[in-house]
């Protein structure tokens, strides 16, 4: 069965306390992984699309990477502003409309 | 500034009654999509358009019904056949079903 988990379900960091959050995806052919931004009752903003292991992109503060079995969004030196919940989708190759949404992490920055 | 606009975004729903929410784009995109997300899920797809007067079910369709009379508007009604339809309600488009989507600030209904 087609789908994507994100862990850890949500995550509390200090101040420019580096970490990842992880997407483990399973599905029938992969044609890209999304990674979007939620803040909270906001629609999801995009961040980034990966299409093959080995590929990273970076902004700002966050970088993400990709291989066969999942996607990694690492945060360095978080500020507060970045606390949200980070979504992660994957779309299967063999219908284009069909993306697969993890349930996300909840990303908490003290200051 | 180009963006994809829901309304409105709190709904209250009575018991029986049909209830419609908008969604407008502005960004030219071919593809429309309607999403519904509840607490510790991930986003399930509801329709999708990917060109004027024409769409399909996504997974959950049951007690919805869309339209898409234009290329930037998909409305999305919420039937009194859905039992449950307490969610937050997110509008997305994309250039076309390749490219990535973009989504609005979503709607909130409730049952009164």
């Amino acid at each position: 069965e087609d789908q994507v988990t994100q862990s850890p379900e949500a995550l509390r960091l200090q101040e420019g306390e580096s970490s990842s959050l992880n997407c483990s995806y399973t599905v029938s052919g992969l044609r890209g992984l999304f990674w979007y931004r939620q803040d909270p009752g906001k629609g999801p903003e995009f961040l980034f699309t990966l299409y093959s292991a080995g590929e990273e992109k970076e902004k700002e503060r966050l970088k993400a990477t990709l291989t066969k079995k999942e996607s990694f969004l690492h945060i360095t030196a978080p500020k507060p502003e970045d606390s949200a919940t980070y979504l992660c989708a994957v779309q299967a190759l063999y219908n284009f409309n069909k993306f697969y949404f993890g349930s996300g992490t909840k990303l908490n920055v003290k200051p | 500034d180009g963006g994809i606009t829901q309304s409105p975004k709190y709904l209250f729903r009575k018991e029986g009654q049909n209830v419609t929410l908008s969604c407008e784009q502005n960004l030219n995109h071919d593809a429309m999509y309607w999403y519904r997300q509840d607490p510790g899920q991930g986003l399930r797809l509801i329709y999708y358009s990917q060109i004027v007067n024409d769409f399909q079910k996504g997974d959950i369709a049951e007690g919805y019904s869309v339209s898409r009379e234009k290329k930037e508007s998909f409305p999305l009604t919420v039937t009194s056949a859905q039992k449950n339809p307490t969610a937050f309600y997110l509008c997305a488009s994309s250039k076309d079903s390749s490219q990535p989507q973009h989504f609005g600030d979503g709607t909130r209904l409730s049952i009164l």
